[in-house]
Parts: C-alpha cells; structure tokens; sequence
C-alpha cells in the first residue's frame, strides 16, 4: 500500500501568517490527492481535491500544489478559525490513505 | 442540504457484532459511491469501507465487516462482528465525490461512536 508522509506534525503560527504543509507519497499517485481540515468534535472537512481545486465554499486562502509524489497545502494568510488539524487522503486502487496530520496551533 | 445521519453504535463486548446505519437525505443517494471511515481517539481517520458496483475494505477488517445499502430507503449499513479492542472509533458514514480517477470523502455525517470494551 502506499505510505503518505505528512510534515510536520504540528506548527505553531500566528494570524495573517503564510503556513505550509507537505504530504509526500511512497510512490507517484499523478494529482489523486485531497486536503482535509478538521476541528475538535466535528468530522474532517474537504479543502481541495485533485491536489489543487478548491472544495465548494473553500475561502481563496487555501491553495495546493504538487504531483507525483509531493504535495503541498498553503494557507496564504492564517485566520483564528484555520487553527486546526489538516490530513492528506489519498486513493490507489481502492485502498484509501490518510497522511499522520499536522496540528496547526496558536 | 446534503445530510447524513449515522446511528447503531454503543458498547459491545470483544468478539460481539454490532450494526450501524447511515440515513441519507438531500442528494440522489444511489447515484454515489459511499464509504465509512472511522477515526479513533485521540488518531487520525482511518477508511473502513468502500461500495459503489463493488464492495472494498480495508485490510484490518476485511472478513469482519460488511458494507452494504438500500437504495429505495436511502440507507447505508456496516455489519461489524468479530469486534476487537483497535476498532473502538468514531464511525462516519461518507458520500463520495469521484473526479477523474480518485473518489474523494465529501460529506460527512456526525459520527456514532463504538466502544469495545469488557
């Protein structure tokens, strides 16, 4: 199965702050790869999918990049409601995998 | 407003089943592959299940649980048995979105928690 690396674990950032999280793969998976965010007691929400087109409602803050195996989720300038955990999910032959999730704190 | 409404956890012994159920409102339910992903305390989520015109699982509980759905009552189901300790999560039930070649997890109901526990 592939393995999804996600870095780092957790950042610690201020608001108005640029902050960037990696995902890399074990192995090339072209663009098949989603941004999640998740909040204490609610379910993972769906930022990005297709490694760079924003989800329905997404704000234009989000943004991501990459293929192949590197993958990178950008919050252009971070807002008191970002601070949360972000997880990378990705798909190969029906075999779903999230990455470890990184913790973006105050 | 897509809504997902899952229900039919609890405590259960190691080795006792269980049954969950998903109700899905505000989309055409049998036009989408839906899944459910769980996500154990204090982890990150995990994929479960899979159906769409196949059933997939994952590895740590193919042969124990069983997805499956009723598309005139717009239901979605996980038969869960030979339940061990490691599958103490919250259970989500999912809909799909497929783009291209990857179903990606939209939308997400709110989650029924199981505890296996003696």
């Amino acid at each position: 199965a592939i393995q999804m690396t996600q870095s780092p674990s957790s950042l610690s950032a201020s608001v108005g702050d640029r902050v960037t999280i990696t995902c890399r793969a074990s192995q090339g998976i072209r663009n098949d790869l989603g941004w999640y965010q998740q909040k204490p007691g609610k379910a993972p929400r769906l930022l990005i999918y297709g490694a760079s087109t924003l989800h329905t409602g997404v704000p234009s803050r989000f943004s991501g990049s990459g293929s192949g195996t590197d993958f990178t989720l950008t919050i252009s300038s971070l807002q008191p409601e970002d601070f949360a955990t972000y997880y990378c999910l990705q798909d190969s032959n029906y075999v779903w995998t999230f990455g470890q999730g990184t913790k973006v704190e105050i | 407003q897509e809504l997902l409404v899952e229900s039919g956890g609890g405590v259960v012994q190691p080795g006792g089943s269980l049954r969950l159920s998903c109700a899905a409102s505000g989309f055409n339910f049998g036009g989408y592959d839906m899944q459910w992903v769980r996500q154990a305390p204090g982890k990150g989520p995990e994929w479960v299940a899979f159906i769409g015109s196949e059933q997939y699982y994952a590895d740590s509980v193919r042969g124990r649980f069983t997805i499956s759905r009723d598309k005139s009552r717009k239901m979605l189901y996980l038969q869960m048995n030979s339940l061990r300790s490691d599958d103490t999560a919250i259970y989500y039930c999912v809909k799909g979105l497929r783009v291209a070649t990857m179903t990606y997890f939209d939308s997400w109901g709110q989650g029924t928690l199981v505890t296996v526990s003696s």
